[in-house]
C-alpha cells in the first residue's frame, strides 16, 4: 500500500532563512505528488503539484519542490521564509493508476514555525 | 467565490446522539470526499463520491454514513457518535478525480463526550 513519510513533525526556522521540508513516498509506480498548506484554523490549500515533466515544480508563495524518482522523494523548499509562512505542511501522493478517485494518501504533516 | 462550505465549524455532542455535518460545493465538481485529521496521523479518507448516487468507502468508514443526492451536497452522518470520533473533519471536492488537487472546506471540529 502507498505511504508517505514526513520525518520532521516540526521545523523551527528564523525569518529570512531557507527551509526544506522533507517528504518520501513508498510507491515504485508512477505517482502524482502534492504539497498542501494548512494555516491555523483553516482548511488545506494546494501549494504545488507534480504530475509529469520537469522535476522542479514551482508553487505559490515562493515555494518549490523537486521530484526525485530514484530516491522517491518530493522535498519542499523556500529560499527565504516569512512569519506568514508559519503553518502545517502536508505532503500527499496519489497513484497514477489509482482507480476511480486518485485517492490522496497524506503524510502526518510538518509544522513550520518561523521565528522573528 | 469557488468554495467548499462545511457546517458547523465546531460541534460538541454526547455519545449516541445522531448528527450530520453538511458539505456543499459551488464548483460543479463531480468528486467529493470526507477526511478526518488526527494528530500524528495526518488526514485519512472516510468516504468518497464519484457522482450523484455513487459513493464508496475510504480507509476509515466505520461509524459513518454519507449520501449524495445532489451534485453539490455531500453530508457526513454519524448515526451513533462515540468518543473515538472526536476529530477534525474536512470535506473536499475535485473536478478531475483529484488529478489537479482537491479544494478543501474549512473543517469541522467535532468533540464527542
Amino acid at each position: 500500500a502507498q505511504s508517505v513519510t514526513q520525518l520532521d513533525s516540526q521545523v523551527p526556522v528564523f525569518e529570512e532563512a531557507p527551509v526544506e521540508l522533507r517528504c518520501n513516498y513508498s510507491s515504485s509506480v508512477s505517482v502524482y505528488l502534492f504539497w498542501y498548506v494548512q494555516y491555523p484554523n483553516q482548511g488545506l490549500q494546494l501549494l504545488l503539484k507534480y504530475l509529469s515533466g520537469s522535476t522542479l515544480v514551482k508553487g505559490i508563495n515562493g515555494f518549490e519542490a523537486e521530484f526525485n524518482k530514484s530516491q522517491t522523494s518530493f522535498h519542499l523548499r523556500k529560499p527565504s521564509v516569512h512569519i506568514s509562512d508559519t503553518a502545517e505542511y502536508f505532503c500527499a501522493v496519489s497513484d497514477l493508476y489509482g482507480g476511480a478517485t486518485n485517492k490522496l494518501i497524506f503524510g502526518t504533516g510538518t509544522l513550520l514555525a518561523v521565528q522573528p | 467565490e469557488a468554495q467548499v462550505t462545511q457546517n458547523p465549524r465546531y460541534l460538541i455532542t454526547v455519545t449516541g446522539k445522531k448528527l450530520t455535518v453538511t458539505c456543499s460545493q459551488n464548483m460543479n465538481h463531480e468528486y467529493m470526499s470526507w477526511y478526518r485529521q488526527d494528530p500524528g496521523l495526518g488526514l485519512r479518507q472516510i468516504y468518497y463520491s464519484m457522482n450523484v448516487e455513487v459513493t464508496d468507502k475510504g480507509d476509515v468508514p466505520e461509524g459513518y454514513k454519507v449520501s449524495r443526492k445532489e451534485k453539490r451536497n455531500f453530508p457526513l452522518i454519524l448515526e451513533s457518535p462515540s468518543p473515538n470520533q472526536t476529530s477534525l473533519y474536512f470535506c473536499a471536492s475535485s473536478r478531475d478525480r483529484g488529478v489537479n488537487g482537491y479544494t478543501f472546506g474549512s473543517g469541522t471540529r467535532l468533540t464527542v463526550v
